[in-house]
């Protein structure tokens, strides 16, 4: 079974630019999520989809962050613009099936330097 | 915030025993301990969970006092590939929030 991928592996950009990640869940997973992990400390959930739809977002910086899982699979994250403390790995993860319908399945993640 | 505090690292020689210790003294009755890892350059990964019970799998052993206060996840022969953080999470079962602390960083060497 394919696990979640992610892309890209690293990005180094400048401040105030914009970027875009993108992330393939789990095949049959219902839910998606977005994790930023800034370096020495755990993931921090950013947004939360159930299919299509939001869940959770409540920790997601709306004035410079979006995402979207548009068909209900695939999904994207964005920043714009890009400030020098986005700097950190950007990670995503599917659950939805099974027995462990609960739990999480992790991708690689993307690192993100900003300058 | 996390309710879960652990040492922020340790050291085990290969083969043997690594003994990871997790205070969860504010744990409700309907909480369960989760433990992760997180291999360098790697999303974490799911370990073990329990409730009130000792659990064993493939991979760990999760010991959990009576009180259901503290835990110990054992890796019973550890390797070089279990260098990693580990995680220990209280959640309520059948949810999917997960909130992570710093974790211990475990460091195997030969």
């Amino acid at each position: 079974e394919a696990g979640v991928a992610q892309s890209p592996r690293y990005k180094i950009i400048e401040k105030r630019q914009s970027v875009a990640f993108w992330c393939n869940p789990i095949s049959g997973h219902a839910t998606l999520y977005w994790y930023q992990q800034i370096l020495g400390q755990g993931p921090k959930l950013l947004i939360q989809f159930q299919n299509n739809g939001v869940v959770d977002d409540s920790q997601l910086p709306k004035d410079r962050f979006s995402a979207e899982r548009l068909k209900g699979v695939d999904s994207t994250l964005k920043i714009q613009p890009a400030k020098l403390e986005d700097s950190a790995v950007y990670l995503c993860a599917s659950s939805g099936q099974g027995v462990l319908v609960y739990e999480q399945f992790f991708g690689p993640g993307t690192r993100l330097t900003v300058l | 915030d996390a309710k879960t505090t652990q040492p922020p690292s340790m050291d085990c020689a290969e083969g043997r025993a690594a003994n990871l210790p997790c205070n969860h003294s504010t744990i409700s009755g309907n909480e369960y301990v989760y433990w992760y890892r997180q291999i360098h350059s790697q999303g974490p990964q799911y370990i073990i969970h329990g409730l009130k019970n000792n659990e064993t799998n493939e991979m760990a052993s999760l010991i959990i006092t009576e009180d259901r206060k503290s835990s110990t996840l054992i890796l019973p022969h550890a390797t070089l590939r279990d260098t990693a953080v580990y995680y220990c999470i209280v959640r309520v079962y059948n949810t999917d929030k997960l909130i992570f602390g710093t974790g211990t960083r475990l460091q195997v060497f030969p």
